[in-house]
């Protein structure tokens, strides 16, 4: 299975901030990559898929980049709505893996 | 507007099983799979398994054979899973949500909250 390691686990910041989560695989995936963010108490939302491409009525301040086994989301100038959780997923073949978060916290 | 409607949440008996919906609407309910995922309370997600509600071929995660089931009923565009053989391990959300045009998650249902105690 290949193994989604991201960080920070969990990262304290301030609105207006910009913010980097890295996730690496334990191999190539291909950009085969995706970014979710949860709200406490909420379903996942689709962020970024294919390493890049934001999905449908995502805010242009979220980007996607990486390639091979390095990948990052990185969230420009903060706003309040971003608050949560954000996980990684492959989709190179299966099982799908996530992985283990980063909690955005406020400052 | 795509949306996943899921059943509501369960109390179980350890040893017992549950089988949970998830209705869709707002797009062709055969033309994109159906994948469900399970998060365990503060942790990740795990993937669970897939179904091609076109012809109800399934792909499991390993770890999930055996215990789960799924299968649709494609004149309501509903999914189902069940899980056997339940212990308190099993106790979760589980999370249905549709396939993209790859294999990535593109929309969600709300979350059906299992528990399993005695």
């Amino acid at each position: 299975d290949i193994q989604m390691t991201q960080s920070p686990a969990s990262l304290s910041v301030s609105v207006g901030e910009t913010v980097t989560i890295t996730c690496r695989a334990s191999e190539n995936i291909y950009s085969n990559l995706a970014w979710y963010q949860q709200k406490q108490g909420k379903s996942p939302q689709l962020l970024v898929y294919a390493a890049t491409n934001l999905a449908d009525g995502v805010p242009s301040r979220f980007s996607g980049s990486g390639s091979g086994t390095q990948y990052s989301l990185k969230i420009n100038s903060l706003q309040s709505e971003d608050f949560g959780s954000y996980y990684c997923q492959h989709f190179w073949g299966t099982p799908w893996t996530f992985g283990g978060g980063t909690k955005l916290e406020i400052k | 507007e795509v949306q996943l409607q899921q059943s509501g949440p369960e109390l179980v008996k350890p040893g017992a099983s549950v089988k949970m919906s998830c209705k869709a609407s707002g797009y062709t309910f055969t033309d994109y799979y159906m994948k469900w995922v399970k998060q365990s309370h503060g942790k990740s997600l795990e993937w669970i398994g897939d179904i091609n509600p076109n012809n109800g071929d399934t792909f499991y995660n390993q770890k999930f054979k055996g215990k789960a089931t799924l299968t649709v009923d494609k004149s309501s565009s509903t999914a189902y899973m069940q899980l056997n053989s339940l212990t308190s391990e099993d106790s979760a959300v589980y999370y249905c949500a549709k396939g993209g045009n790859y294999d990535y998650f593109d929309y969600w249902g709300q979350g059906t909250t299992l528990t399993v105690s005695s």
